[in-house]
């Protein structure tokens, strides 16, 4: 299972883009790409999830390189109720699979 | 369509008891697993369970066990409690498809466990 390296925190204002960028240097062939959100005292709730290059939902966007080496989260025009914890997951379940959540990257945003 | 469900929402134990904890999954998902979130901490793997049985387990020991049911409900037990078992724990169910990637995994709202 690819390992994962995000920043621990990010701040911003409200109105601003945010751009969360994840590092997974030995992602394999067949591994997708995950980002999960959590709030305090709550299960993570799924974002967005890619196998290259971009992804786009009504809540994010996700730019992933040709190497795939590396992966970014585009929150556009937060609010404060985007302050949480996002975290980044690169896995496959080919062969068996197991989940492993990194420390994720806690976002505050404030006024 | 009802989500992850599980129960209890807090429970509160001594050290040394022990501690069952419920989980529901979503409606036609057949895994589930289960997580340990200590305070300000990220989520640590405990146990994924798959059409009944045990597929992978994290880095805890073995007095943290479980098991999946034919509805595919789950039980995660932890025996001996001790202190720094009090966290939240947080089930997540998936349905498994041989397409490859990543499953999206659908997470309740936890039970908290504190241990006196």
């Amino acid at each position: 299972l690819a390992k994962t390296t995000q920043p621990i925190s990010m701040d911003s204002y409200e109105g601003q883009e945010v751009n969360i960028t994840c590092s997974h240097n030995n992602i394999a062939t067949n591994d997708y790409i995950t980002w999960y959100q959590q709030f305090p005292s709550q299960g993570p709730r799924f974002i967005i999830q890619g196998y290259k290059t971009k992804v786009t939902n009504e809540v994010a966007s996700l730019f992933i390189p040709a190497d795939r080496k590396s992966s970014t989260l585009s929150l556009p025009r937060v609010s404060l109720s985007d302050t949480a914890v996002y975290y980044c997951l690169v896995g496959d379940i080919a062969g068996g699979f197991k989940t492993i959540f990194g420390a994720g990257t806690r976002l505050f945003v404030k006024a | 369509e009802a989500g992850v469900t599980q129960s209890p929402t807090h429970l509160i134990k001594t050290r040394g008891q022990q501690a069952t904890l419920r989980c529901s999954p979503i409606s036609g998902h057949t895994s589930v697993y289960w997580y340990q979130q200590a305070l300000g901490l990220g989520l640590q793997f405990l146990l994924w369970y798959d059409e009944g049985e045990e597929r992978n387990r994290g880095n805890f020991p073995p007095r943290f066990s479980g098991r999946q049911f034919p509805n595919y409900s789950s039980e995660l037990n932890v025996n001996a409690l001790e202190l720094e078992d009090s966290a939240l724990y947080l089930c997540a169910s998936s349905l498994i498809t041989p397409r490859g990637g990543e499953e999206t995994q659908y997470f309740g709202p936890g039970t908290r466990l504190l241990v006196l």
